[in-house]
């Protein structure tokens, strides 16, 4: 089974610096998918970026990037120049990429991310 | 615009009595699916339906139903609500259950069971 653990509950940073979002993995699968996804205080689920395992180069979506060890299994998120819309909390998530998926997200606990002014 | 919308968005209710949670999306999705979130575990799956009258259980099925009678609609049903089933309620879609199909969630239904 496959397992994402976030161990940071908590995280606080200044507006304008840069923080990163921890994320670690347990499968053994070899072909399969990572996502952030955002949920700030509305509640509304919002992709953030995904990553192919089988691609090398880290995923990035404007202030949004990626740090994905395969061999590590770790798949961490950096937000550079952090505004105060990017208060919410952070998810990360699995799925298997071989065909017959079942479609199914396996969600990390969440990390709650807040940026002070 | 494109977006999947749920029905009711608030609910409080009492052991016993059955309700459905609608939820509809407007992008001619095949695949759908429902998650219920807790405090502390994050999303898990519930069931998934992959088109029309095909419908599978996700990781925690119990204690409830779905049909997927039309391509748009695919409603959760709690026929015997107990107070376990508490929590915040996502409907998603996307074109297929592959990780390249991105997944668009519902704005959340968040049921209490008295």
């Amino acid at each position: 089974a496959q397992t994402v653990t976030q161990s940071q509950p908590e995280m606080s940073v200044q507006e304008a610096e840069t923080v990163t979002l921890s994320c670690t993995y347990d499968t053994s699968e070899s072909n399969y998918y990572l996502f952030w996804y955002k949920q700030p205080p509305s509640r509304q689920m919002i992709l953030v970026i995904r990553q192919e395992a089988y691609k090398q180069q880290n995923a990035t979506e404007n202030r949004f990037s990626v740090n994905f060890q395969k061999a590590a299994k770790s798949f961490s998120l950096k937000i550079s120049d952090s505004q105060l819309g990017d208060t919410a909390m952070y998810f990360c998530a699995f799925m298997k990429g071989t065909l017959g998926s079942q479609g199914n997200l396996i969600f990390g606990k969440g990390t709650k991310l807040s940026v002070k002014p | 615009e494109a977006q999947v919308t749920q029905n009711p968005r608030y609910l409080i209710t009492v052991t016993g009595k059955k309700l459905t949670v609608t939820c509809s999306q407007n992008m001619n999705h095949e695949y759908m699916s429902w998650y219920r979130q807790d405090p502390g575990l994050g999303l898990r799956q519930i069931y998934y339906s992959m088109n029309v009258e095909v419908t599978d259980k996700g990781d925690v099925p119990e204690g409830y139903k779905v049909s997927r009678k039309e391509k748009r609609n695919f409603p959760l049903i709690l026929e015997s609500p107990s107070p376990n089933q508490t929590s915040l309620y996502f409907c998603a879609s996307s074109l297929g259950p592959r990780g390249a199909d991105t997944q668009y969630f519902g704005p959340g239904t968040r049921l209490t069971v008295l």
